[in-house]
């Protein structure tokens, strides 16, 4: 079974902190992917990365960045924190490319910018 | 608008019962739909996916896409308490793009 392994399930974070959440797959997966999930707006695409240090942009970029620097790893960065990015993180990932290729998710991580 | 939208629920149901949940896309283009299951404190797992019109059945679930309407469906037979979940859908925007479009989730409980 794929596993994808997000480092921390919970986090609390101070406005205006550098935050760094990290994802791992085991998978050898070439696609990775982070979303956002709120109440009502659902799942909502950050980044994503086809290749090692290969980054794309997804829906809602502002106020983030990836690094991709291993094929395994994922990670998302939050230059300075700031309380409307309190949200749940997911991380997938994805083995081959277009539509045959399910995403398979992390449990997420719960952050809370105060 | 939206590209995939979805009744947020909550939907309640007695166990045993038909449960119907929907979504309508705005947008023809590229017609890969996923249905993903959520449950509580996990992340989304895939439960089905389906391609162009038609349906696909697969134990007690069956998915459905109506193109003329633009509305993708899932029907669960004999619901259990076990499919208590946020039910997901999703799809693809077009052939390049490698990241699903997801609707907002309708959460279901199924009561004993």
């Amino acid at each position: 079974d794929v596993k994808v392994t997000q480092s921390s399930r919970y986090l609390v974070k101070r406005t205006g902190e550098k935050v760094f959440l990290e994802c791992v797959q085991d998978m050898d997966h070439e696609n990775m992917f982070w979303y956002r999930q709120d109440p009502g707006l659902g799942l909502r695409l950050i980044y994503f990365s086809y290749d090692v240090k290969m980054k794309e942009k997804g829906d809602i970029p502002e106020g983030y960045s990836v690094s991709r620097e291993k094929k395994e790893r994922f990670s998302l960065i939050l230059e300075s924190a700031s309380t409307n990015q309190t949200s749940m993180y997911l991380c997938a990932s994805s083995g081959l490319t277009g539509v045959n290729s399910p995403l398979h998710f992390g449990n997420g991580t719960r952050l809370t910018v105060t | 608008q939206k590209e995939v939208e979805q009744d947020p629920g909550p939907l309640s149901v007695p166990e045993g019962a038909i449960v119907s949940l929907n979504c309508t896309y705005s947008n023809s283009a590229f017609q890969y739909f996923m249905w993903y299951r959520q449950y509580s404190r996990k992340g989304p797992e895939l439960l089905m996916y389906t391609y162009s019109s038609g349906n696909k059945e697969d134990g007690r679930f069956t998915a459905q896409v109506d193109k003329s309407s633009k509305y993708i469906s899932l029907f669960i037979r004999d619901s259990q308490p076990s499919d208590s979940a946020t039910y997901l859908c999703a799809r693809y925007m077009d052939t390049g793009r490698r990241a699903l479009t997801f609707g907002s989730g309708t959460r279901l409980q199924v009561q004993p």
